[in-house]
């Protein structure tokens, strides 16, 4: 069974406006993480936001936000005031368990940021 | 700080040659991996080691083999090269301790293969 589903394969979005890039994921764990990396044209991958299981508010770091919602068994990446740069390919990954650090990767959102 | 260095960046092999691809990392990291990357897919676990002296199989490890006598390298061993096997390789390198924590894994370049 397919562990991260990442349903939109490509989006498209104006500078300086917010979009959404969906991530549901499947797991019995009760402990698990959930990255979410970006992979642009260069094909280097870069971390940008992490939450964990038990964490009790939705993960921030900078421009990005991670809307977690456990019941729905969903996390969305939040990017606000897009801009040209952000244009790239999004991965949602999942940890499952705390001692392992093995990933699940999503097939990945295309999104392209126009001016 | 290199951070995760991978060498060759890109590679052509013929069908049934071996070659041995390298991985580096200079941030005392306990945990290394390989994932391969297919066009259009996310990437995919080869194998993983939990320190040196220590490997264990991801997803997809047939036609690898891995080992691990250093703390900082970590190589990817490709034995009689498929068509198959013709992908883009990510080594990537995390910091654990006793379990939890946000260890995001950092990634190398990526080694772009081609075996024809």
């Amino acid at each position: 069974a397919q562990k991260i589903t990442q349903t939109q394969p490509g989006m498209f979005v104006q500078e300086k406006e917010a979009v959404t890039l969906d991530c549901t994921y499947d797991t019995s764990d009760q402990s698990y993480g959930l990255f979410w990396y970006k992979q642009p044209s260069s094909g280097e991958m870069i971390f940008l936001i992490y939450q964990g299981s038990y964490d009790e508010q939705n993960a921030t770091e900078g421009r990005y936000s991670l809307n977690f919602q456990k019941a729905r068994k969903s996390a969305n990446l939040v990017i606000s005031a897009s801009q040209l740069g952000d244009s790239a390919m999004y991965f949602c990954a999942m940890r499952e368990g705390l001692g392992f650090q093995k990933l699940v990767f999503g097939t990945g959102t295309r999104l392209l940021v126009s001016p | 700080n290199a951070g995760v260095t991978q060498t060759p960046k890109f590679r052509i092999l013929k069908i049934g040659q071996s070659m041995t691809l390298q991985c580096t990392q200079d941030m005392n990291h306990n945990y290394m991996y390989w994932y391969r990357q297919d066009p259009g897919m996310g990437l995919k676990l080869i194998y993983y080691s939990v320190g040196a002296g220590i490997t264990d199989k991801g997803e997809v490890p047939n036609g690898y083999n891995v080992s691990r006598s250093t703390t900082e390298d970590f190589p990817l061993r490709l034995e009689l090269a498929a068509p198959s096997q013709t992908s883009v390789y990510f080594c990537a390198s995390s910091y654990s301790k006793g379990g939890g924590g946000a260890p995001e894994q950092y990634f190398g370049p990526g080694t772009r293969l081609t075996v024809t």
